[in-house]
């Protein structure tokens, strides 16, 4: 069965601090998508990054950059300089490849509230 | 601005009430979502509609009813509910399989936020 950790629940940091947020996984999948959601206090859950199991490079957009090692089922993601606007919830997530109809079954991890203060 | 448009943004209703909660998208987007999310909780998958067919039930008790019109629309139709099913409803919609064959990013609504008295 697949399995997403995110063993921290809260983290708090004052601005301007970086700050890692973990996440592992499990799947017996050899294809499968990583992803990361921010759902900030408005409730929606907004699309931050999509890596595929192929694709081990590490990215960088902005503040944000994102660590995937396969060979210890880890998908980090670091905020660099944190800002107020990023304190939210942050859910790692690990699809499963459906054989048919959709093909985007998420698995959640529990997130991680994080608390940016000025 | 979420290209996922859902309403009502809230709704309170009693146990014997009949309610619906909506769901647009017009991203050409042909598999469709609800998510259930309780506080301080991931989501949850409730049922995924590809082309319009309902393809995954995960088991969801028949008081919450899912319906799609059209490609564009996803309702949930509550009937009976109990109090343990206040939560925040989510849809998503993402490309299926057959429009694209890498995994689908969901793009998630700001969500419906349900109390049943």
């Amino acid at each position: 069965a697949q399995k997403v950790t995110q063993a921290q629940t809260e983290i708090s940091v004052v601005e301007k601090e970086d700050v890692t947020l973990d996440c592992v996984y499990e799947t017996r999948d050899t294809t499968y998508y990583l992803f990361w959601y921010k759902q900030p206090p408005s409730g929606e859950l907004v699309f931050l990054i999509r890596r595929n199991s192929f694709d081990e490079q590490n990215e960088i957009s902005g503040r944000y950059s994102w660590n995937f090692q396969k060979s210890t089922s880890s998908f980090n993601f670091t905020i660099t300089a944190s800002q107020v606007v990023d304190s939210a919830v942050y859910f790692c997530a690990l699809s499963e490849s459906v054989p048919t109809g959709a093909n985007s079954k998420l698995t959640f991890g529990k997130g991680i509230t994080l608390s940016v203060r000025p | 601005d979420t290209e996922v448009t859902q309403t009502p943004k809230h709704l309170v209703m009693g146990m014997t009430n009949k309610k619906s909660l909506k769901c647009e998208q017009h991203m050409g987007h042909r598999a469709m979502y609800w998510y259930k999310q309780k506080a301080k909780k991931p989501p949850e998958l409730m049922f995924v509609y590809s082309y319009e067919k309902l393809s995954i039930n995960e088991s969801v008790p028949s008081r919450f009813s899912p319906e799609c019109p059209n490609s564009s629309l996803l309702n949930l139709h509550l009937h009976a509910l109990q109090p343990e099913d206040s939560a925040l409803y989510l849809c998503a919609s993402s490309q299926d399989r057959r429009q694209a064959l890498v995994g689908g990013e969901l793009f998630f609504g700001e969500g419906s936020r349900l109390t049943v008295l």
